[in-house]
């Protein structure tokens, strides 16, 4: 059982554009909702975070959108760069931090120049 | 570079076999976990040690364990291989287990089972 769906698998952009990537959970004990990044031949990194009594959290370029009764949530990339093409992963735990993470499958995110 | 070093980076062995993945935490951190990528599965959450004991489990089969070492360390151990255990396992560490402390993985160790 897929515990958080993320969409789509894969998002081709141009440079300055606006990917989304969405995901949904059905465990409504999640507590904390990080996203995490990964190039090529790398470990996946963590992007941003966020916990359920926020609505929304930015970090330079990247914003986290929560909506918590509709159990969904989803990462914008603001003016997306080439640098930004990698896999995006979103996360759920339990926890309230990082123990026993459960991820989306990926979304392989390309911006061309 | 996370500071979370794995050896080795690759790993081709044969079904039936049995293989061990190394992990040095980043300094400081006290808790590290093993997750598995595969292209079907994703990122999978294996298990956690904190400080030398066994922190959480998660989808780990009884073929593989693991252990912390006083040192920090901590091993994967994968017996009587099968093709299907192919995948990426990652390590990451965090300096704790508590609210608010980021995990960082390290690069992964490939394992090709032929």
């Amino acid at each position: 059982q897929q515990q958080v769906k993320q969409s789509p698998q894969s998002l081709i952009v141009q440079k300055g554009g606006i990917p989304i990537i969405n995901c949904a959970y059905e465990n409504t004990a999640f507590d904390y909702f990080p996203w995490y990044q990964q190039f090529p031949g790398k470990g996946p990194a963590l992007l941003i975070a966020i916990r359920p009594d926020v609505s929304e959290k930015k970090e330079g370029r990247f914003t986290i959108s929560f909506n918590k009764s509709a159990k969904q949530f989803s990462l914008h990339i603001m003016d997306s760069q080439p640098g930004d093409s990698a896999t995006y992963f979103c996360a759920a735990s339990t926890q309230g931090g990082s123990e026993k993470l459960v991820f989306g499958k990926g979304t392989k995110l390309t911006v061309n120049p | 570079d996370s500071g979370v070093t794995q050896t080795p980076k690759h790993l081709i062995t044969a079904t039936g076999q049995r293989v061990t993945l190394r992990c040095s935490p980043r300094s400081g951190d006290l808790s590290v976990y093993w997750y598995q990528q595969s292209l079907d599965q994703g990122l999978q959450f294996l298990i956690q040690y904190y400080n030398g004991e066994e922190r959480a489990k998660g989808n780990i089969l009884e073929r593989f364990s693991a252990q912390q070492f006083p040192d920090l360390h901590s091993e994967l151990n994968l017996s009587s291989l099968e093709l299907g255990d192919s995948a990426l396992y990652f390590c990451a560490s965090s300096v704790d287990p508590g609210q608010g402390n980021t995990i960082y993985f390290g690069e992964g160790s490939w394992l090709t089972v032929v």
